[in-house]
């Protein structure tokens, strides 16, 4: 199994722009989570999806920011219009009802300049 | 969600066995205990999950006493390796995906 597979590895934009985050779970996950990471506030749960459905957004910090799970190999985390705060490691995580724990993918570092 | 607390850092020497603690005092009946690994530009990684008692496997143990108010990881015969943030987290693996909020985490340093 290839793992939890995130794209870009890296991404750096100016302020303003749209970014799209994307993710592909571990095939067979139905749960999908989305964390940011930063220095100063660790690592944020912003949404998590069971079985393509949005389950809790309470983490999502702002209207820019907006998830989506239109099947169940496929999520994106979409950041529109960015800003130079939003800059972090934002990772996304699978998981299923028999695992235990959640499997990581390797992460997008985003820069917003 | 029950809160976690843990050492902000602990240094190590290789081969020494590391036990880390983790506070736990409003854990839910549900609620299991599961431990992370993170190393620097990598997502964490599962290391193990306990509900009571003890859990042991390649990499680790976990203790959890009859309260379940604390857990504590340890990790035999530590090496330069070893050295990461290490999570404790509570949840409720329930039926589905569950809320899992990550603390802080403890940073251990491994030294040769």
């Amino acid at each position: 199994d290839a793992g939890v597979i995130q794209s870009p590895r890296h991404e750096v934009t100016e302020m303003g722009q749209e970014v799209t985050l994307r993710c592909k779970p571990i095939s067979g996950h139905n749960s999908l989570f989305w964390y940011r990471q930063t220095m100063m506030r660790g690592l944020e749960l912003l949404i998590y999806f069971n079985n393509n459905v949005p389950i809790d957004d309470s983490g999502m910090p702002e209207d820019r920011f907006s998830a989506k799970m239109p099947n169940a190999s496929f999520s994106t985390l979409k950041i529109q219009p960015s800003e130079p705060r939003d800059s972090a490691v934002y990772f996304c995580a699978s998981s299923s009802l028999t695992d235990k724990g959640y499997t990581f993918g390797s992460g997008t570092r985003l820069t917003v300049v | 969600l029950a809160k976690t607390t843990q050492p902000i850092s602990m240094d190590s020497y290789e081969g020494q066995e590391v036990n880390i603690t983790c506070s736990h005092n409003n854990i839910a009946t549900n609620d299991y205990i599961t431990w992370y690994q993170q190393f620097p530009s990598q997502g964490p990684r599962f290391i193990i999950q306990g509900y009571k008692t003890k859990v042991t496997n390649e990499v680790a143990s976990l203790f959890i006493p009859a309260d379940r108010k604390s857990s504590t990881l340890s990790l035999p015969r530590v090496s330069l390796s070893d050295t990461a943030v290490y999570y404790c987290l509570v949840g409720d693996q329930g039926t589905g995906g569950f809320k899992t909020i990550f603390g802080a985490g403890t940073r251990l340093f491994v030294k040769a």
